[in-house]
């Protein structure tokens, strides 16, 4: 069975940092590219970041971009986000999804964690 | 940028009617379009993919229709279970961009 959670949501001041981690397992992780799409309270999904499976290829959204930084570990089958400068519009459950197709890079997305809360405020 | 455009916003329905929610992209994404189920507090799930390509698991009730910019997700008699929040999502370029969603509610 494939499992994903989300950890290191906060509640941080604007302008901090946070590192959002996701751990795996169930499935080959390697293979895979890995996206982070954000959720704002009572708001829709929007996609945040993906990356492939060897780590080399990162895409970000126009609001993220620049001030996120997505990495992997595949030793340890964990997906990180970098979060930094963060402004109060960052607030939203952020969440992990696995990318269907092996070696794909398209965000078709077919495993979902629980998701992790940033909550950007003073 | 490709926007996505879903209506309605809203569907009120009973148990057992047909709903259609409609997808619109701002240019062709071809067949690249997948649509998600999200209930409330829990993390979306993948129904369809390239259009109409049901996900695993998902039951029969639901298919998708479509190409180019115009996009249809049809649930054939509604069951309690399919009262969520419904989103398509282009996958034509790298970044994936959702519509904005159609909640079906209890009519």
């Amino acid at each position: 069975e494939m499992q994903l959670l989300e950890s290191g949501g906060d509640l941080v001041q604007p302008g901090g940092s946070l590192r959002l981690s996701c751990e795996t397992s169930g499935f080959t992780f390697s293979r895979h590219s890995m996206s982070w799409v954000r959720q704002a309270p009572g708001k829709g999904l929007e996609w945040v970041s993906t990356i492939s499976g060897s780590g080399r290829t990162k895409h970000y959204g126009d609001s993220v971009r620049g001030r996120f930084t997505v990495s992997r570990d595949n030793t340890k089958n964990t997906l990180f986000l970098q979060v930094n400068s963060l402004r109060v519009d960052d607030t939203a459950m952020y969440y992990c999804a696995k990318v269907q197709d092996e070696y794909g890079d398209y965000p078709i997305l077919d495993s979902w964690g629980q998701g992790t809360l940033v909550t950007v405020s003073s | 940028d490709i926007q996505m455009t879903q209506s309605p916003s809203i569907v009120s329905a009973s148990v057992g009617d047909r709903v259609t929610i409609s997808c619109r992209a701002s240019q062709s994404i071809s067949s690249w379009l997948a649509w998600y189920q999200q209930r409330p507090g829990k993390a979306p799930k993948l129904l369809i993919s390239k259009t109409s390509s049901l996900g695993g698991g998902v039951p029969s009730r639901f298919s998708g229709s479509g190409s180019g910019t115009e996009f249809t997700l049809t649930i054939s008699s509604l069951q309690p279970e399919d009262f969520a929040t419904y989103y398509c999502q282009e996958y034509d370029t790298y970044s994936g961009t959702f519509g904005q969603g159609t909640k079906v509610e209890i009519k």
